[in-house]
Protein backbone atom coordinates (compact mmCIF):
# COMPACT_ATOMS: atom_id res chain seq x y z
CA UNK A 1 0.00 0.00 0.00
CA UNK A 2 1.41 3.62 -1.02
CA UNK A 3 1.90 5.54 2.41
CA UNK A 4 1.63 8.98 0.26
CA UNK A 5 -0.17 9.20 -2.62
CA UNK A 6 -0.58 11.99 -4.29
CA UNK A 7 -2.78 13.06 -7.97
CA UNK A 8 -2.51 14.00 -10.87
CA UNK A 9 1.40 12.54 -11.50
CA UNK A 10 1.59 14.83 -13.90
CA UNK A 11 -0.96 17.92 -14.95
CA UNK A 12 -0.10 20.12 -17.79
CA UNK A 13 -2.59 23.48 -17.85
CA UNK A 14 -3.04 26.93 -19.31
CA UNK A 15 -1.68 30.03 -17.54
CA UNK A 16 -4.47 31.74 -15.58
CA UNK A 17 -6.09 28.41 -14.84
CA UNK A 18 -7.58 27.17 -11.09
CA UNK A 19 -5.87 23.65 -10.47
CA UNK A 20 -5.70 21.29 -7.52
CA UNK A 21 -3.68 18.16 -6.88
CA UNK A 22 -4.32 15.87 -4.11
CA UNK A 23 -2.79 14.45 -1.27
CA UNK A 24 -3.50 11.40 0.77
CA UNK A 25 -1.98 9.37 3.53
CA UNK A 26 -2.48 6.51 5.35
CA UNK A 27 0.06 6.57 8.22
CA UNK A 28 -1.66 7.96 10.66
CA UNK A 29 -0.18 11.24 10.84
CA UNK A 30 -1.02 14.11 12.45
CA UNK A 31 1.15 16.93 10.18
CA UNK A 32 1.05 17.22 6.50
CA UNK A 33 3.47 19.51 3.85
CA UNK A 34 3.36 20.68 0.79
CA UNK A 35 6.99 21.20 -0.83
CA UNK A 36 7.72 23.01 -4.12
CA UNK A 37 10.83 21.54 -6.22
CA UNK A 38 11.81 23.86 -8.70
CA UNK A 39 14.08 23.66 -12.06
CA UNK A 40 17.05 23.55 -9.77
CA UNK A 41 15.88 20.92 -7.54
CA UNK A 42 15.81 22.89 -4.43
CA UNK A 43 13.09 21.69 -1.98
CA UNK A 44 11.30 24.22 -0.14
CA UNK A 45 8.32 24.02 2.28
CA UNK A 46 5.16 25.67 1.43
CA UNK A 47 2.96 24.82 4.24
CA UNK A 48 2.74 22.52 7.51
CA UNK A 49 -0.82 21.78 8.60
CA UNK A 50 -1.88 19.92 11.42
CA UNK A 51 -5.85 19.66 12.92
CA UNK A 52 -4.54 22.51 14.90
CA UNK A 53 -1.94 25.06 13.12
CA UNK A 54 -1.34 26.08 9.72
CA UNK A 55 1.60 27.55 9.19
CA UNK A 56 2.68 28.94 5.77
CA UNK A 57 6.35 29.83 4.30
CA UNK A 58 5.76 33.57 3.57
CA UNK A 59 7.08 33.56 0.46
CA UNK A 60 4.63 31.47 -0.69
CA UNK A 61 2.19 33.73 -2.99
CA UNK A 62 -1.76 33.53 -1.44
CA UNK A 63 -2.85 32.25 -5.16
CA UNK A 64 -1.58 28.94 -3.44
CA UNK A 65 -3.99 27.37 -0.45
CA UNK A 66 -3.98 24.54 1.46
CA UNK A 67 -7.15 22.72 1.82
CA UNK A 68 -8.03 19.68 4.39
CA UNK A 69 -11.38 18.07 4.55
CA UNK A 70 -9.65 15.43 7.20
CA UNK A 71 -6.51 14.38 9.02
CA UNK A 72 -5.41 11.74 6.08
CA UNK A 73 -5.90 14.68 3.42
CA UNK A 74 -4.30 18.23 2.38
CA UNK A 75 -5.06 19.57 -0.79
CA UNK A 76 -3.34 22.15 -1.96
CA UNK A 77 -5.46 24.44 -4.57
CA UNK A 78 -3.71 27.22 -7.41
CA UNK A 79 -5.43 30.02 -8.77
CA UNK A 80 -4.32 31.69 -11.54
CA UNK A 81 -1.57 30.06 -12.61
CA UNK A 82 1.74 31.47 -13.59
CA UNK A 83 4.71 30.23 -15.83
CA UNK A 84 6.76 30.28 -12.40
CA UNK A 85 4.66 27.77 -10.95
CA UNK A 86 5.99 25.09 -13.08
CA UNK A 87 7.93 22.76 -10.52
CA UNK A 88 7.46 19.31 -9.22
CA UNK A 89 4.83 20.01 -5.73
CA UNK A 90 5.63 16.71 -3.02
CA UNK A 91 3.51 15.93 -0.46
CA UNK A 92 4.54 14.89 2.64
CA UNK A 93 3.48 13.51 6.26
CA UNK A 94 4.82 12.92 9.60
CA UNK A 95 3.70 12.40 13.25
CA UNK A 96 3.54 16.12 14.96
CA UNK A 97 5.98 18.41 14.81
CA UNK A 98 6.59 18.73 19.10
CA UNK A 99 8.86 19.76 21.18
CA UNK A 100 11.00 17.03 20.28
CA UNK A 101 11.62 18.45 17.21
CA UNK A 102 10.62 17.71 13.26
CA UNK A 103 10.20 13.88 12.76
CA UNK A 104 10.70 11.55 9.88
CA UNK A 105 8.87 13.12 6.68
CA UNK A 106 7.39 10.52 4.62
CA UNK A 107 6.80 12.08 0.51
CA UNK A 108 4.20 11.25 -1.98
CA UNK A 109 5.36 10.53 -5.67
CA UNK A 110 5.43 14.00 -6.45
CA UNK A 111 3.08 15.93 -9.01
CA UNK A 112 5.05 17.35 -12.01
CA UNK A 113 3.12 20.81 -12.63
CA UNK A 114 3.72 22.22 -16.30
CA UNK A 115 2.10 25.80 -16.74
CA UNK A 116 2.22 26.91 -20.70
CA UNK B 1 24.85 33.04 4.02
CA UNK B 2 22.31 30.78 2.99
CA UNK B 3 20.34 28.86 5.63
CA UNK B 4 21.94 25.77 4.91
CA UNK B 5 24.63 24.66 2.52
CA UNK B 6 25.59 21.71 0.52
CA UNK B 7 28.32 20.97 -2.06
CA UNK B 8 26.24 19.96 -5.02
CA UNK B 9 28.83 17.86 -6.38
CA UNK B 10 28.98 15.77 -8.59
CA UNK B 11 30.94 13.45 -6.65
CA UNK B 12 32.02 10.42 -9.18
CA UNK B 13 34.26 7.86 -7.08
CA UNK B 14 34.46 4.05 -8.32
CA UNK B 15 32.43 1.47 -6.31
CA UNK B 16 34.07 0.12 -3.33
CA UNK B 17 35.53 3.66 -2.68
CA UNK B 18 34.75 5.88 1.10
CA UNK B 19 33.26 9.02 0.16
CA UNK B 20 31.99 12.09 2.77
CA UNK B 21 29.76 15.14 2.33
CA UNK B 22 29.00 17.45 4.41
CA UNK B 23 26.17 19.79 5.03
CA UNK B 24 26.57 23.55 6.94
CA UNK B 25 23.89 25.30 8.39
CA UNK B 26 23.76 28.78 9.74
CA UNK B 27 20.61 28.77 12.21
CA UNK B 28 22.42 27.37 15.98
CA UNK B 29 18.97 27.11 17.44
CA UNK B 30 18.75 24.12 15.17
CA UNK B 31 17.40 20.52 16.76
CA UNK B 32 16.93 18.13 14.22
CA UNK B 33 18.93 16.93 11.23
CA UNK B 34 18.36 14.47 8.79
CA UNK B 35 20.14 12.87 5.43
CA UNK B 36 17.31 12.50 3.01
CA UNK B 37 18.46 10.78 -0.44
CA UNK B 38 16.66 11.14 -3.88
CA UNK B 39 16.82 9.14 -7.18
CA UNK B 40 16.18 10.95 -10.29
CA UNK B 41 12.42 12.29 -11.35
CA UNK B 42 11.94 10.38 -7.27
CA UNK B 43 10.49 11.70 -4.08
CA UNK B 44 13.20 11.84 -1.25
CA UNK B 45 13.35 9.26 1.08
CA UNK B 46 14.72 9.11 4.80
CA UNK B 47 18.26 7.94 4.67
CA UNK B 48 18.60 8.49 8.22
CA UNK B 49 18.71 11.18 11.41
CA UNK B 50 21.66 12.46 12.75
CA UNK B 51 21.94 12.45 16.75
CA UNK B 52 24.11 14.51 18.64
CA UNK B 53 26.37 11.80 19.63
CA UNK B 54 26.87 10.66 15.83
CA UNK B 55 25.05 7.48 14.64
CA UNK B 56 25.91 4.75 12.14
CA UNK B 57 23.97 2.51 9.92
CA UNK B 58 25.19 -0.23 7.98
CA UNK B 59 27.73 1.36 5.26
CA UNK B 60 26.52 4.80 6.62
CA UNK B 61 27.66 7.27 9.57
CA UNK B 62 26.40 10.43 10.40
CA UNK B 63 27.66 12.96 12.14
CA UNK B 64 26.75 16.38 13.95
CA UNK B 65 29.02 19.32 14.73
CA UNK B 66 27.25 21.67 17.16
CA UNK B 67 30.46 24.02 17.23
CA UNK B 68 30.91 24.38 13.72
CA UNK B 69 27.21 23.89 13.07
CA UNK B 70 27.66 20.85 10.43
CA UNK B 71 26.74 17.09 9.95
CA UNK B 72 28.14 15.23 7.56
CA UNK B 73 27.54 11.53 5.91
CA UNK B 74 30.20 9.17 5.69
CA UNK B 75 29.27 6.46 3.10
CA UNK B 76 31.50 2.90 3.28
CA UNK B 77 32.14 0.22 0.49
CA UNK B 78 29.72 2.28 -2.10
CA UNK B 79 27.81 0.71 -4.41
CA UNK B 80 26.21 1.60 -7.66
CA UNK B 81 23.01 1.82 -6.01
CA UNK B 82 24.17 4.48 -4.11
CA UNK B 83 24.29 6.64 -6.99
CA UNK B 84 21.59 9.51 -6.06
CA UNK B 85 21.32 12.73 -4.58
CA UNK B 86 21.96 13.57 -0.86
CA UNK B 87 19.79 16.15 0.95
CA UNK B 88 20.49 17.55 4.39
CA UNK B 89 17.69 18.55 6.04
CA UNK B 90 17.86 20.81 9.34
CA UNK B 91 14.99 22.15 11.28
CA UNK B 92 14.96 24.94 14.08
CA UNK B 93 11.49 23.23 15.47
CA UNK B 94 9.39 25.42 13.94
CA UNK B 95 7.63 23.89 10.36
CA UNK B 96 8.81 27.09 9.16
CA UNK B 97 12.11 26.52 9.64
CA UNK B 98 12.25 23.10 7.71
CA UNK B 99 15.41 23.89 5.79
CA UNK B 100 16.43 21.16 2.89
CA UNK B 101 19.83 21.58 1.04
CA UNK B 102 20.43 21.83 -2.66
CA UNK B 103 21.92 18.54 -2.72
CA UNK B 104 24.84 16.63 -3.44
CA UNK B 105 24.88 14.11 -6.16
CA UNK B 106 26.66 11.34 -6.09
CA UNK B 107 27.29 8.78 -9.08
CA UNK B 108 29.47 5.77 -8.29
CA UNK B 109 30.95 4.24 -11.00
CA UNK B 110 32.05 0.07 -11.68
Amino acid sequence: DTAVSQTPKYLVTQMGNDKSIKCEQNLGHDTMYWYKQDSKKFLKIMFSYNNKELIINETVPNRFSPKSPDKAHLNLHINSLELGDSAVYFCASSQELSRLGLQTQYFGPGTRLLVL
Amino acid sequence: RKEVEQDPGPFNVPEGATVAFNCTYSNSASQSFFWYRQDCRKEPKLLMSVYSSGNEDGRFTAQLNRASQYISLLIRDSKLSDSATYLCVVNARSASKIIFGSGTRLSIRP
